[in-house]
């Protein structure tokens, strides 16, 4: 089945700094990757969806500033958390439909934490 | 607005019973649905997926979607301890796969020994 790789799994930063997140599909191509943002004890919102060679399209109250979002490729996605603050503290999550399955499939997480 | 509703729960049910779980979600021309297993500190497992009006099966689980009452649940059968997990359902309101999911809340269930 498809497999999407995410890394780093954990990272802890200190505020002011930047973070990057990787996340890549491993055998399949994706067009469209998505980015989620899961705060404890609360569901996954959609912050961005990136399109492969062209913008990412922010939801709504996404900083397109602060997290800045890059898909050079069809295999690989990156999030970066520009100036990080304790509240961007939260496990970022990646995804990737897969036109063959019609699935999302989902990396394995990031969790950041800023201090 | 696109909203996912569903009991936050906690479910506690059986070991060996059936656990139900219910998602209702705002948008009537939604095209898929989805259910994920989530635990503690974990990224969202698929479970499974269901398009149309109806029930699909897949080993213990069995979807069930309800378009006209905007309905999709879950059932497991013969539920074990290692069920014990956050279940996420989530939509594609607007089809294919150029739109990422809308999630509820999650159902935390607990299957008791």
């Amino acid at each position: 089945g498809a497999v999407v790789s995410q890394h780093p799994s954990w990272v802890i930063c200190k505020s002011g700094t930047s973070v990057k997140i990787e996340c890549r599909s491993l055998d399949f191509q994706a067009t469209t990757m998505f980015w989620y943002r899961q705060f404890p004890k609360q569901s996954l919102m959609l912050m961005a969806t990136s399109n492969e060679g062209s913008k990412a399209t922010y939801e709504q109250g996404v900083e397109k500033d602060k997290f800045l979002i890059n898909h050079a490729s069809l295999t690989l996605s990156t999030l970066t958390v520009t100036s990080a603050h304790p509240e961007d503290s939260s496990f970022y999550i990646c995804s990737a439909y897969d036109r063959v399955d019609y699935g999302y499939t989902f990396g394995s997480g990031t969790r950041l934490t800023v201090v | 607005q696109k909203e996912v509703e569903q009991n936050s729960g906690p479910l506690s049910v059986p070991e060996g019973a059936i656990a139900s779980l219910n998602c209702t979600y705002s948008d009537r021309v939604s095209q898929s649905f989805f259910w994920y297993r989530q635990y503690s500190g974990k990224s969202p497992e698929l479970i499974m997926s269901i398009y149309s009006n109806g029930d699909k099966e897949d080993g213990r689980f069995t979807a069930q979607l309800n378009k006209a009452s905007q309905y999709v649940s879950l059932l497991i059968r013969d539920s074990q301890p290692s069920d014990s997990a956050t279940y996420l359902c989530a939509v594609n309101f607007e089809g294919g796969g150029a739109d990422g999911l809308t999630f509820g809340k999650g159902t935390h269930l607990i299957i008791q020994p």
